[in-house]
């Protein structure tokens, strides 16, 4: 079975700064997908971030991008010149290839991340 | 474009009473899925519709049941609630096609059962 580990509870970070999330898995498959999603306090989960594992370039979208590394089974999120809303707890996630169960999100415990003014 | 919505957002429930929480989504997605929340961890599958007309059990199904009502509407019923089943319950839908099946998330319901 696949599991997802976030080896952070809680991280915090200045306005401005960057600050990166370790994500690493454990799966036997070669391709698949993986996820950040963020929780803020309203509870709304929102997707952040996604990347495929048969594409080697790492993702990006504007402030948020990801350190994928396939061999080491390690995706970790980058947050660059943190903004007060960035503050939420979240969510590393991993799903195989394909329909039916495959569609199943597997997800880490989740990081708190806290943006300090 | 409402996505996915939960009703109701909140609710508290006594020991052995039953109740349904009512999900639907207006982004035409075949896939459907209904998650927990518990403190501390990160979500988890109960239930989930691959497309209309058919449910699978996830990996904690147990004290539910689920209904498909039709492709826009997905249904988590409790028989008889128990206070282990207090959580945050999620409804995300997907195309359910396609490599990229990205799933988005309605805004959750907080159960309390007493």
């Amino acid at each position: 079975a696949q599991t997802v580990t976030q080896s952070q509870p809680e991280m915090s970070v200045q306005e401005a700064e960057t600050v990166t999330l370790s994500c690493t898995y454990d799966t036997s498959e070669s391709d698949y997908y993986l996820f950040w999603y963020k929780q803020p306090p309203s509870r709304q989960m929102i997707l952040v971030i996604r990347q495929e594992a048969y594409k080697q370039q790492n993702a990006t979208e504007n402030r948020f991008s990801v350190n994928f590394q396939k061999a080491a089974k390690s995706f970790s999120l980058k947050i660059s010149d943190s903004q007060l809303g960035d503050a939420a707890m979240y969510f590393c996630a991993y799903r195989r290839l394909g329909g039916g169960s495959n569609y199943k999100l597997t997800f880490g415990k989740g990081t708190l991340l806290t943006v300090n003014p | 474009n409402a996505g996915v919505t939960q009703t109701p957002k909140f609710q508290v429930l006594k020991t052995g009473q039953s109740m349904t929480l009512q999900c639907a989504q207006d982004m035409n997605h075949n896939s459907m899925y209904w998650y927990r929340q518990d403190p501390g961890m990160g979500l988890r599958l109960i239930y989930y519709s691959a497309s209309e007309g058919t449910t699978d059990k996830g990996e904690v199904p147990n004290g539910y049941n689920v209904s498909r009502l039709n492709k826009r509407e997905f249904s988590l019923r409790l028989e008889s609630a128990a206070p282990s089943q207090t959580s945050v319950y999620f409804c995300a839908s997907s195309e359910g096609t396609g490599h990229t099946d990205t799933q988005y998330f309605g805004p959750g319901t907080r159960l309390t059962v007493l």
